[in-house]
């Protein structure tokens, strides 16, 4: 099946203590993003890539890392969460970098910094 | 700069009734416009896009979308909403070249028996 994978689902933290969340899809996609959602905000940007270890800032790209290492995975990093990235957290692909393709999230990582 | 707004935070409707989610944008150029659904504890689904040609367009799941580029809108209908279609529904405007989405607010649909 095709799709795109987070994990964790749910992640609970406290500041300061580093994290990853994993983002992989089995499409062969090239283009890959990741987006927090906040209430009254809908979805943004933080990165994006448009192919292997090549990235690219969104636009609330503070207090994040990515890396693209392999096509496939597109993981999240943060290195010192604080409070204000407590967020749901979304990974998303598509076939192409233009936003004519279509893009495909995943299920979302719902994270609480304490 | 470019942005999109969904002016409803919350729409309550009865089941089998007419469904319209209005969706308002700003962007220079001509629009990719997107209707995306949340169903809780889910990631986002596409329902329908507009990127150019007839301004009325189906997607899934029997939603509709009109394009008005006088008016800068893109709203999305139903004719008769379901108990299944309460979710939350946010518009999106495709960015350039990088294929950043930005998205409205979101709109939550409740839908009463």
């Amino acid at each position: 099946e095709a799709q795109v994978t987070q994990n964790p689902r749910y992640l609970i933290t406290v500041t300061g203590k580093k994290l990853t969340v994993t983002c992989s899809q089995n499409m062969n996609h090239e283009y890959m993003s990741w987006y927090r959602q906040d209430p009254g905000l809908g979805l943004r940007q933080i990165y994006y890539s448009m192919n292997v270890e090549v990235t690219d800032k969104g636009d609330v790209p503070e207090g994040y890392k990515v890396s693209r290492k392999e096509k496939r995975n597109f993981p999240l990093i943060l290195e010192s969460p604080s409070p204000n990235q407590t967020s749901l957290y979304f990974c998303a692909s598509s076939r192409g970098i233009g936003v004519y393709n279509e893009q495909f999230f995943g299920p979302g990582t719902r994270l609480t910094v304490l | 700069a470019q942005s999109v707004t969904q002016p409803d935070i919350h729409i309550t409707v009865s089941e089998g009734a007419s469904l319209e989610l209005r969706c308002n944008y700003s962007y220079g150029a001509t629009p990719y416009l997107f209707w995306y659904v949340q169903s809780p504890g889910q990631g986002l689904q596409l329902l329908l896009k507009y990127f150019s040609g007839d301004t009325l367009v189906q997607g899934i799941k029997g939603f509709e979308a009109e394009f008005k580029r006088s008016q800068s809108s893109f709203n999305l209908r139903k004719p008769s909403v379901h108990w299944s279609d309460a979710a939350e529904y946010f518009c999106a405007v495709g960015s350039g070249n990088t294929g950043k989405l930005i998205f409205g607010q979101g709109t939550t649909l409740q839908v009463k028996p």
